[in-house]
Order: C-alpha cells, then structure tokens, then sequence
C-alpha cells in the first residue's frame, strides 16, 4: 500500500494563478480531509470529505475549492492564489470519521505564492 | 470551543535523557487524544492516542496519560534517542452534535536529540 500520496511536493505560484493539489489514498477509506500547516501553528482543517459525491467546510475553506469523485481522489483547487495561501499542505484519510479513530497523512504539498 | 496548547519548542536534549512534553486540552464532553509525530520531510503519523479518562497510550518507548481531573495528557518518554528527533503534535477528537469527530491540533514542539 502506498497510503496517502500527494503531488507535487513543492510548487511555487504567482499571484492570481490557479492549482490543484492532487490527494490519493489507496486504502479505501471513506474519509478524506485537507489541513494547511502555517509555520509554528498546528494544523487547521480547510474541507473535508465523508465518501464520494460529499464535501464540506473546515475551519478556514475560503479560496479554496475540492471536490470528491471518487473514493481514492481529493483534489484541492486554489483559485486566484493569495500570499495568506503560502502555507504547507496535508490531505489525510481515516476509515471513520469516529473518535479514536486514526487519520493517515500524506507527505504534504510546500506552496509560495509569491 | 474545542483547543489544545502544547508547550513551545524548541526542546534540546542529550541522547538518554528523560523527555516531558505538556498538552492540555479544553473540550466539551468526552474528547479521544492523541499525540503525532512528524519526522522531517515527511507528513504526521500516529503515535499513541486514548480515548477515555486514565486511559494510558504508549508505543515505542513513548507514554501518555489521559487525565481527565487536570485536562492533560503529557508526553513521556524515559530515555530519549537521536532518532526521535521530529516535531510532535497533542490532538484531540471531539464531535460535534450530529457531526463526524474532526482532529483538533496544538501548535506542534520540535524535539532535537543530540548525541
């Protein structure tokens, strides 16, 4: 199993310009989540996804957008990059959304927005 | 709301030596805990977690009390090794009323072990 994988691993963008981070799990999990991690804070939930075809808002989803098609893909998409969007990116998955329960994360995505 | 502070880094230590990281948590009813690790270059793993009050985790040498009479639950490991050098997160796991348990996390301590 490779887990939770994530491209690309660094990328740097010019304001205004778009992107989609790539998230793919091969665990057949239901749950999928993406976290920014800014330096020296913990991480903060951006969306969610509880199984295909359903999203929804984290703690800070605004210039963001995701969608879920399938089980395995949880593609974020930033529209009109912002230097506040500089920030390291985690998408995780769980089996369960329920307490006790382990998420997996990927290696994360490193964007500038310069 | 739902919040975990965690002592701030960095925290230095000699190879063997005993290590103490603080969390404490604030959280309506009855949160899961959990303690992370993220190793360089890499994303978070799991490292222990409990999911009730006196609850203890451990894994590879590394052990955390859930307390529930003090909102705690502190990272300890009695003999520390280079290769525990890595950034370490508290989380907690509460859910909302007829919502999925969402991870809420401290702001992370970074750990570096010399020889």
């Amino acid at each position: 199993n490779a887990g939770v994988t994530q491209t690309p691993k660094f990328r740097i963008l010019k304001i205004g310009q778009s992107m989609t981070l790539q998230c793919t799990q091969d665990m057949n999990h239901n749950y999928m989540y993406w976290y920014r991690q800014d330096p020296g804070m913990g991480l903060k939930l951006i969306y969610y996804s509880v199984g295909a075809g359903i999203t929804d808002k984290g703690e800070v989803p605004n210039g963001y957008n995701v969608s879920r098609s399938t089980t395995e893909d949880f593609p974020l998409r930033l529209e009109l990059a912002a230097p506040s969007q500089t920030s390291v990116y985690f998408c995780a998955s769980s089996s369960r959304g329920v307490g006790g329960n382990e998420q997996f994360f990927g290696p994360g995505t490193r964007l500038t927005v310069l | 709301g739902n919040s975990v502070t965690q002592m701030e880094g960095p925290v230095t230590l000699s190879e063997e030596a005993f290590l103490t990281i603080n969390c404490t948590y604030t959280a309506t009813g009855y949160p899961s805990l959990f303690w992370y690790v993220q190793y360089p270059g890499e994303g978070l793993q799991l490292l222990l977690k409990a999911t009730k009050a006196d609850d203890k985790g451990s894994n590879k040498g590394f052990e955390a009390t859930y307390r529930k009479e003090t909102t705690s639950f502190h990272l300890e490991k009695g003999s520390v090794q280079v290769s525990d050098s890595a950034v370490y997160f508290c989380a907690l796991s509460a859910s909302p009323s007829g919502g999925y348990n969402k991870l809420i996390f401290g702001a992370g301590t970074r750990l570096a072990v010399h020889p």
